[in-house]
């Protein structure tokens, strides 16, 4: 059974641009959840979405946005990106039942500069 | 809404030595309990998990971890660690009949095992 799959492993983006990271959860799993790391303030939650629905929200800017397909798959998207957007933007994937595990992928390294 | 606190963040321990890593919670519900692993340039992998039942739960490769509702504490603990157990781990709780699957998680501890 394959893990989680988030594209692209590393980014580097100018401040002021936009970019759109990618996640393929597990076969099967229709909730997908976006985290964002750093060395500052940790692992922050970002918002979940479940069947194309988004289900939860952290409390970031509304420059940070996402959406589910049909398929399951999630995209993240930041706009006009600043210096503090660099971090380790990581995906989770669970089965959609309340409070059961999370599976995690490997993460996006972004770089902003 | 909840938080957790891990009190170390950073452990250093010997190689074949028990180590313990404190995570404490709050929450006004009741909560589901995780403890996760990243080690370098890696995602989150589940340690173990407390959903309800026996208090003290176990992983696979050692750890164990022991739920404590009056102290609202889930530390976890090794009895003997090896060197491939450095990494940072995580402690995390999400809520019960909360809307979808967030977790909130404590600020990691840096386990360093020296030889």
């Amino acid at each position: 059974k394959a893990g989680v799959t988030q594209t692209p492993r590393y980014l580097i983006k100018t401040r002021g641009q936009q970019v759109t990271l990618s996640c393929s959860p597990i076969s099967g799993h229709r909730s997908v959840s976006w985290y964002q790391q750093t060395p500052g303030q940790g692992l922050q939650f970002l918002f979940e979405y479940f069947s194309e629905t988004q289900r939860n929200k952290g409390n970031f800017p509304g420059r940070f946005s996402g959406r589910q397909f049909s398929n399951s798959r999630s995209e993240m998207n930041v706009s006009t990106l600043e210096l503090g957007d660099s971090a380790l933007y990581l995906c989770a994937s669970s089965s959609g039942i309340l409070n059961t595990e999370a599976f995690f992928g490997q993460g996006t390294r972004l770089t902003v500069v | 809404a909840q938080s957790v606190t891990q009190l170390d963040s950073q452990v250093p321990v010997f190689e074949e030595a028990p180590v313990e890593l404190r995570c404490n919670y709050s929450s006004s519900v009741s909560v589901y309990l995780f403890w996760y692993v990243q080690y370098p340039n890696q995602g989150l992998q589940l340690l173990l998990k407390y959903l309800s039942g026996s208090t003290l739960v176990e992983s696979i490769n050692g750890f164990e971890a022991e739920f404590n509702k009056s102290q609202t504490s889930f530390h976890l603990r090794k009895p003997s660690v090896h060197i491939s157990d450095t990494a940072e781990y995580f402690c995390a709780v999400s809520a019960d009949k909360a809307a979808g699957n967030k977790l909130t998680f404590g600020g990691g501890t840096r386990v360093l095992v020296k030889p």
